[in-house]
C-alpha cells in the first residue's frame, strides 16, 4: 500500500509569507503528526492529530499550526514566515494514536529567503 | 522534560568490525525506545523498538533502565548499513517522539 505522501516536496517562499503543506496518511491511519528537521536542532515534534483533533502540541509558536480532515488528511501551515523557519517538514503516520510503528513521509524541504 | 543524548555525531568503523552506536536517554516514567534509521535519499524509518526484543538486520538494542541507556550494536558491521541512525524516546501513550541528534554511520569496506 502507498506510503505517507507530502506534497510539495520542495518550496522556496520569501520573509513573512505563508506556507501551507500537506501530508495524506497510509490509509487507515487516523494518527498524523509533524515533525521539523534543522541542522542545528535535529528532528523536532510541532503537533499530532487523531481523528480531527490535535492530540499534542510541541514547544514552536503560534505561527506554526495544522488541522485534520475527516479522511485523516492534514495540513500544517506556518505564517509569517521567518529566515530560521528553512528546515525539511516530516510527517508521520499510524493506526491509532498510541502503540503502533510510525511512518514517515520522505518530507518538505522549505526555504525561506 | 525527556531528553535523547547521542554523544557520538560521526562514527566510522571498517567492514566486519563491530559497532555500537550509543544512546541515553533521561525520563520521569516508564519510557518506549526506539531506533529509526535513514539511508542515503531514503524516508526515515523503524528500525527497532525495545518492546519487540527482536534483532533487525544483525542489530539489537538492549534497554538499560539503571543506566538510562539504549545503545545499538551489531557485531559485524557491513557496507550497507551506512546511514544516519536516530534514537528516540516516546511517552506512556506513544503520542510523540522525541529524537537525538542522530549519529552517521561509515562502514568502510
Amino acid at each position: 500500500k502507498a506510503g505517507v505522501t507530502q506534497t510539495p516536496r520542495y518550496l522556496i517562499k520569501t520573509r513573512g509569507q505563508q506556507v501551507t503543506l500537506s501530508c495524506s496518511p497510509i490509509s487507515g491511519h487516523r494518527s498524523v503528526s509533524w515533525y521539523q528537521q534543522t541542522p542545528g536542532q535535529g528532528l523536532q515534534f510541532l503537533f499530532e492529530y487523531f481523528s480531527e483533533t490535535q492530540r499534542n502540541k510541541g514547544n514552536f509558536p503560534g505561527r506554526f499550526s495544522g488541522r485534520q480532515f475527516s479522511n485523516s488528511r492534514s495540513e500544517m501551515n506556518v505564517s509569517t514566515l521567518e529566515l530560521g523557519d528553512s528546515a525539511l517538514y516530516l510527517c508521520a503516520s499510524r493506526w491509532d494514536s498510541s502503540g503502533n510503528t510510525i511512518y514517515f513521509g520522505e518530507g518538505s524541504w522549505l526555504t525561506v529567503v | 522534560a525527556q531528553r535523547v543524548t547521542q554523544p557520538e555525531k560521526l562514527l566510522s568503523v571498517f567492514k566486519g568490525a563491530p559497532v555500537e552506536l550509543k544512546c541515553n536517554y533521561s525520563y520521569s516514567g516508564s519510557p518506549e525506545l526506539f531506533w529509526y534509521v535513514q539511508y542515503s535519499r531514503q524516508r526515515l524509518q523503524l528500525l527497532l523498538r525495545h518492546i519487540s526484543r527482536e534483532s533487525i538486520k544483525g542489530f539489537t538494542a538492549d534497554l538499560n533502565k539503571g543506566e538510562t541507556s539504549f545503545h545499538l550494536k551489531k557485531p559485524f558491521a557491513q557496507e550497507e548499513d551506512s546511514a544516519m541512525y536516530y534514537c528516540a524516546l516516546s511517552d506512556n501513550a506513544g503520542n510523540m517522539l522525541t529524537f537525538g541528534g542522530g549519529t552517521r554511520l561509515m562502514v568502510k569496506p
